[in-house]
């Protein structure tokens, strides 16, 4: 059984760029949410996706969107990049109650 | 609202030597409590979870965690420390049945010598 898969690994952008980055739960899991990871800090939440909606929403700016597809998989968008968005995106998904499972993120620099 | 403090920015141990990972956290309503171990350019993976019942929880790699309702803490501990326990440790709270979102800590460095 496959865990959480995300892609890409890596990824470098530009200032004002948009960024997609992807996200494929465990079989069987139909929520997902993706956090950011700033180096030394621990994931803030972005948002949370359950039957294709937005159930959840961190302290986020509207830059920040998402998508959850029938198949559950998910997509994390962000608009007119800025530096402060370097971060290492993750990306975890559960069923309930409770217990998520992570997957190894994306990595995203911002030059 | 809810957060989380992790005491110790960086613990630094011998091999074979016992370990105590402390975290904090703050709610006005009961709580579900996690430990993460994150290696390095990985993501996070579940250590172990207090969602009820016995105060003392077990969990992988020989790890176990007390959570202490009066004190709100839950801290981690290791009797025997290996070399490769060397990660970053994030303690995490939600709370049950409430927002969904929840909140980590900044993570604790668990540095392992020979």
């Amino acid at each position: 059984d496959a865990g959480v898969t995300q892609s890409p690994t890596h990824l470098i952008k530009t200032r004002g760029q948009q960024v997609t980055l992807r996200c494929s739960p465990k079989s069987g899991h139909d929520t997902v949410s993706w956090y950011q990871q700033a180096l030394g800090q621990g994931p803030q939440f972005i948002f949370q996706y359950y039957e294709e909606e937005e159930r959840q929403r961190g302290n986020f700016p509207d830059r920040f969107s998402g998508h959850q597809f029938p198949n559950y998989s998910s997509e994390l968008n962000v608009n007119a990049l800025l530096l402060g968005d370097s971060a290492l995106y993750l990306c975890a998904s559960e069923t309930g109650p409770a217990t998520q499972y992570f997957g190894p993120g994306t990595r995203l620099t911002v030059l | 609202a809810q957060s989380v403090t992790q005491l110790d920015s960086q613990v630094p141990v011998f091999e074979e030597a016992p370990v105590e990972l402390r975290c904090n956290y703050s709610s006005s309503v009961s709580v579900y409590l996690f430990w993460y171990v994150q290696y390095p350019n990985q993501g996070l993976q579940l250590l172990l979870k207090y969602l009820s019942g016995s105060t003392l929880v077990k969990g992988i790699n020989g790890f176990e965690a007390e959570f202490n309702k009066s004190q709100t803490s839950f801290h981690l501990r290791k009797p025997s420390v290996h070399i490769s326990d060397t990660a970053e440790y994030f303690c995490a709270v939600r709370t049950p049945g409430g927002s969904y979102i929840p909140t980590f800590g900044r993570g604790t460095s668990l540095i392992v010598h020979p």
